[in-house]
């Protein structure tokens, strides 16, 4: 039950497009179409961005878009807006009903 | 409209034992895998424990495993998490979420427990 491999933080500017990786294995992300995304805003709790590695719940902007090669999934946010600087997790199911979380992305709106 | 209302946080000595409650409504309870995820001040999501729909099924993170005890009661709508031999480490806020199409849409708004001497 090791973490997911994030990069600790992003950066961009207004309109641009940032993508945040999430690194795992073949026994949680490379095994099981079940990644996902949240999005956290301090002090507030875990949003729900993504879940089955693309599908966006009702609400969620199609900014925000998950994909998935490998042992490895990421999250795009395009067109950045400054509220989207939040940080961000990535989660996988690893086996029956167990979950890993990613370590965590800070995205910065420069 | 679904909620999630978590209860029992507190401070307690290293060593000592805290039950967390959360009672669940707006929903059939027991159509849903409940989890437990907490999130240590500062520092990232942990997922914790989850129960099956029934409870014949449940799985810990190793960091707690062997301490913590998760258990619902369908009847009564909550779930529960037992926690023993509590350490500084298991400082956190603690959220308890429902499971659907293997992620977590609705949470609690969480219950800070802190371990401290």
């Amino acid at each position: 039950q090791s973490a997911l491999t994030q990069p600790r933080s992003v950066s961009g500017s207004p309109g641009q497009s940032v993508t945040i990786s999430c690194t795992g294995t073949s026994s949680d992300v490379g095994g099981y179409n079940y990644v996902s995304w949240y999005q956290q805003h301090p002090g507030k709790v875990p949003k729900l961005l993504i879940y089955d590695v693309t599908k966006r719940p009702s609400g969620v902007p199609d900014r925000f878009s998950g994909s998935k090669s490998g042992n490895t999934a990421s999250l795009t946010i395009s067109g950045l807006q400054a509220a989207d600087e939040a940080d961000y997790y990535c989660c996988s199911n690893a086996g029956s009903y167990i979950y890993v979380f990613g370590t965590g992305t800070k995205v910065t709106v420069l | 409209q679904v909620q999630l209302v978590e209860s029992g946080g507190g401070v307690v000595q290293p060593g000592g034992s805290l039950r967390l409650s959360c009672a669940a409504s707006g929903f059939t309870f027991s159509d849903f895998v409940m989890h437990w995820v907490r999130q240590a001040p500062g520092k990232g999501l942990e997922w914790v424990a989850v129960i099956s729909y029934a409870g014949s099924e449940r799985y810990y993170a190793d960091s707690v495993k062997g301490r913590f005890t998760i258990s619902r009661d369908n009847s009564k709508n909550t779930l529960d998490l037992q926690m023993n031999s509590l350490r500084a480490e298991d400082t956190a806020v603690y959220y308890c979420a429902r499971e659907a199409s293997n992620s977590w849409y609705w949470w609690g708004q969480g219950t800070l427990v802190t371990v401290s001497s």
